[in-house]
Formats: C-alpha cells, sequence, structure tokens
C-alpha cells in the first residue's frame, strides 16, 4: 500500500525551512527518501532503518518514528538547488521491494 | 558503465504495437527494479529481479507486460498491444545486494507515448 505524503506541494523562499511528512497504515522496516528534478531520474538522500535513527545531509535530515510509521524530511535554510519532487519510500520488510508514495513538489524562489 | 543506463530514451507507438524497453543496470548490481511513473505521480512498482530470478511481478498490470533478465545483467520490459493508459515514464533501478534495504540507483527512464 502506498505511503501518504504532506504537503502535496510548497513553495519557499531561499533560506526558508521546510518540513515533508509521509506516513504510512503498515509497520515500516525502512524509510527512503528521495528527490527527483522535472525529466531526471530520483536521486538518494537517505534510508532510515527501524530504529528510529534521525540522519543528516548538510542541511537535509530526516526521522523515522516506527511505532508511528511516520518519517519526516527537514530542509534547513533552503537553496534554489532544492526545488524538485521530494517521494518517500517504504519497506515492510528487509530486502523488499520500495513502495513509493505520490510525491511533495518543493519550489525554492529568490 | 558507471551508471544505469536505459534505452530508448524515448519512444513512440501507434496503439496495438509491441515494445522493449532496456536497462543496463551498474556492473555487478545484484538487483534490478522496474517502475512506471505517469505523468506528476511517483513510481510504482512493476517488478523485481535478483540476478535472472524474477522474485515479485506483482506489479505488472497486465498480462501485456512482461520483463525479463535472462543472464542475471540487462533486462528487458516488453509491453505487447501498447495502449493509451501504457504513456509512462519507464524507470529502471538497481541495487547492489538482493533486495533494497540501501540505495536504489535509477535510470534516466524510458518515456513511451501511446498514439
Amino acid at each position: 500500500q502506498q505511503p501518504v505524503q504532506s504537503p502535496q506541494a510548497v513553495i519557499l523562499r531561499e533560506g526558508e525551512d521546510a518540513v515533508i511528512n509521509c506516513s504510512s497504515s503498515k509497520a515500516l522496516y525502512s524509510v527512503h527518501w528521495y528527490r527527483q528534478k522535472h525529466g531526471e531520474a530520483p536521486v538518494f538522500l537517505m534510508i532510515l532503518l527501524k530504529g528510529g535513527e534521525q540522519k543528516g545531509h548538510d542541511k537535509i535530515s530526516a526521522s523515522f518514528n516506527e511505532k508511528k510509521q511516520q518519517s519526516s524530511l527537514y530542509l534547513t535554510a533552503s537553496q534554489l538547488s532544492y526545488s524538485g519532487t521530494y517521494f518517500c519510500g517504504t519497506e515492510t520488510t528487509s530486502y523488499d521491494k520500495v513502495i513509493f508514495g505520490p510525491g511533495t513538489s518543493l519550489s525554492v524562489i529568490p | 558503465g558507471a551508471g544505469v543506463s536505459q534505452s530508448p530514451r524515448y519512444k513512440v507507438a501507434k496503439r496495438g504495437q509491441d515494445v522493449a524497453l532496456r536497462c543496463d543496470p551498474i556492473s555487478g548490481h545484484v538487483s534490478l527494479f522496474w517502475y512506471q511513473q505517469a505523468l506528476g505521480q511517483g513510481p510504482e512498482f512493476l517488478t523485481y529481479f535478483q540476478n535472472e530470478a524474477q522474485l515479485d511481478k506483482s506489479g505488472l498490470p497486465s498480462d501485456r507486460f512482461f520483463a525479463e533478465r535472462p543472464e542475471g545483467s540487462v533486462s528487458t520490459l516488453k509491453i505487447q498491444r501498447t495502449q493509451q493508459e501504457d504513456s509512462a515514464v519507464y524507470l529502471c533501478a538497481s541495487t547492489r545486494a538482493g533486495g533494497v534495504t540501501g540505495e536504489l540507483f535509477f535510470g534516466e527512464g524510458s518515456r513511451l507515448t501511446v498514439l
């Protein structure tokens, strides 16, 4: 079953922060985050495994609450290059397939 | 090659024609996945190979869709008697190990337009 993402779209000015949420009705083993720019391949950002760890990647970080089957992606001090569509993907067991959410469109303007 | 390579990048087919889309994964990658991405949507899982074995084909929308990876490297997704609803970008991704639980490396996709 496809995870749910919110918001559907967000517009930010450079330097502002954003949070993108992902939730599932199923117990999760892992949550993946990818960014896709128009006409390009999705690019891996990070993966969070069962265990509730938080990960960081420059000014982009994420958390995973396995009890609530929820993950959040945090973008701080946004840059123009952050524009794109963000997808969360979920696995219910290890070494399984990833099911992606519908995406969150993020636009950063000067 | 350095990345996942897909061909053709663009394909226009008349309704009813058969098409074949090719994916060349990163050398040595064990697992290969096919996804279908409609305009403005997330990638939808189609099928998954571990080496030459097709472990999951639950996402293939109909028996018109067929995928193979006979030697455990290059994979082909074939769509028979194409319909307009098959128009989408078909993404291929590979991973080092069996299954995911790690980074999915995506190709740039094959954009299929069925007229």
